[in-house]
């Protein structure tokens, strides 16, 4: 299986919080991060979180992580139609990026 | 925009074609790296660039043979590829890479279509 996993698909309503899961495998991981693609556009770097940190909030975006089960979370409040889009979690292994396989996001109206 | 441009955006070949995918950055980064991302596999890392010079190459066939002239521009050159090669094609920059804070910036891509 992939080393960095995440769920292939979420699907929530307009207004409802989103929560992407993933996990990852390397606990020396110095950052670890969120990316978003929408279609037929390149990965946009949405957030990170340093590995000594527990969680982290940006506006609508919260990082939760959880070292001693490699588990990273991203919630997404008062989800909107553009929100909709392929969101990647990537851990910095080795001074390298290892991508998961993304989770696609659907927001119904 | 991220600060990292890709042309073409959309490219279709033929197996015995030759194209160049060309990638710039405009953030003053040191690093510069290649993915090819297909639609059943995750994001695979083909070439990494540091200071102009290749540091990785992921086992990636011959057919692409990437360029780095300088620390803003990368080029991936491709000659007779096959049908299997069609995916989008991303580049990344990155201030340094080596280092544990380092954080890497994508381009839009360039979808190709190997006929």
């Amino acid at each position: 299986g992939e080393d960095v996993e995440q769920s292939l698909f979420l699907s929530v309503r307009e207004g409802d919080s989103s929560v992407i899961n993933c996990t990852y495998t390397d606990s020396s991981s110095t950052y670890l991060y969120w990316y978003k693609q929408e279609p037929g556009a390149g990965l946009q770097l949405l957030t990170y979180i340093f590995s000594n940190m527990d969680m982290k909030q940006d506006q609508r975006l919260t990082v939760l992580l959880n070292k001693k089960d490699k588990h990273l979370s991203l919630r997404i409040a008062d989800t909107q139609t553009g929100d909709s889009a392929i969101y990647f979690c990537a851990e910095n292994r080795g001074n390298m990026l290892t991508f998961g396989g993304g989770t696609r996001l659907m927001v119904k109206p | 925009e991220t600060g990292v441009t890709q042309t073409p955006r959309h490219l279709v070949m033929g197996m015995t074609n030759k194209k160049s995918l060309k990638c710039e950055q405009h953030l003053g980064h040191n690093a510069m790296y290649w993915y090819k991302q297909s639609a059943k596999k995750p994001l695979e890392l083909m070439f990494v660039y540091n200071f102009k010079e290749q540091t990785e190459n992921n086992s990636v066939p011959s057919r692409f043979s990437p360029e780095c002239p300088n620390s803003s521009h990368l080029f991936l050159h491709l000659h007779t590829l096959q049908p299997e090669d069609s995916a989008l094609y991303l580049c990344a920059s990155s201030q340094v890479m080596g280092e544990s804070t380092d954080t890497q910036y994508f381009g839009p891509g360039t979808r190709l279509t190997v006929l």
